[in-house]
């Protein structure tokens, strides 16, 4: 079975452009969650999302945004960047069932100049 | 809102030794994962504990649900050159049973080195 998988692995955006990630879970898997890591505050929830909704929010601003496809895949959305947005966004797949195992994808770096 | 305790931050290791390392928090949790992650890498789940007071192991490696459900330890035995990285703990709270899961709380790391 493939595991999860996001695009692009790298990307630089300036301060004040946009971004959008992907991930694609692991077949089968119906919940997407997306974390940011950073050197200084770990990692961190953004949201997840079961068919096609958002189901659960960290505290992040409005400017992170997400969504959910028919095929269980994801996109995140990042609005109006902030060089503190500079980090590693991980996207973690698992089954419906509560407590169930994450896994995770390689992550996108992002660097925001 | 939750946290988690994780310590040692860092440590190193000489081939063949053991290693501990632990989380605690103030809050219950339902589902305690550990997670190993190198360097340019997402997180790797190794072992996942879902009662308290289970004790599992996955090779060289076992974890344990604490009974109070506010902590956990990872052990690694008999540690190679291929344990170093940074290891995570993460707490799950169910938000409410039928499909619903809580999202994952972790802890900062610990990360092992090798002694120079």
């Amino acid at each position: 079975k493939a595991g999860v998988t996001q695009t692009p692995r790298y990307l630089i955006k300036t301060r004040g452009q946009q971004v959008t990630l992907s991930c694609s879970p692991i077949s089968g898997h119906r919940s997407v969650s997306w974390y940011q890591q950073t050197p200084g505050q770990g990692l961190q929830f953004l949201f997840e999302y079961f068919s096609e909704t958002q189901r659960n929010k960290g505290n992040f601003p409005g400017r992170f945004s997400g969504r959910q496809f028919s095929n269980s895949r994801s996109e995140m959305n990042v609005s109006t960047l902030e060089l503190g947005d500079s980090a590693l966004y991980l996207c973690a797949s698992s089954l419906e069932t509560p407590g169930g195992e994450q896994y995770f994808g390689p992550g996108t770096r992002l660097t925001v100049t | 809102g939750q946290q988690l305790n994780q310590s040692p931050q860092s440590m190193f290791i000489q081939e063949g030794e053991d290693v501990s390392m632990n989380c605690t928090s103030s809050s219950i949790f339902n589902t305690w994962l550990w997670y190993k992650q190198d360097p340019g890498e997402g997180p790797v789940l190794l072992i996942a504990l879902y009662k308290a007071g289970e004790l599992t192991s996955n090779g060289r490696l076992t974890a344990q649900f604490g009974i109070t459900r506010k902590d956990s330890f990872l052990n690694i035995s008999a540690s190679i050159p291929s344990d170093v990285g940074i290891y995570f703990c993460a707490g799950q709270t169910y938000l409410n049973y039928g499909g619903s899961q809580g999202n994952l709380i972790f802890g900062k790391g610990t990360k092992l080195s090798v002694k120079p």
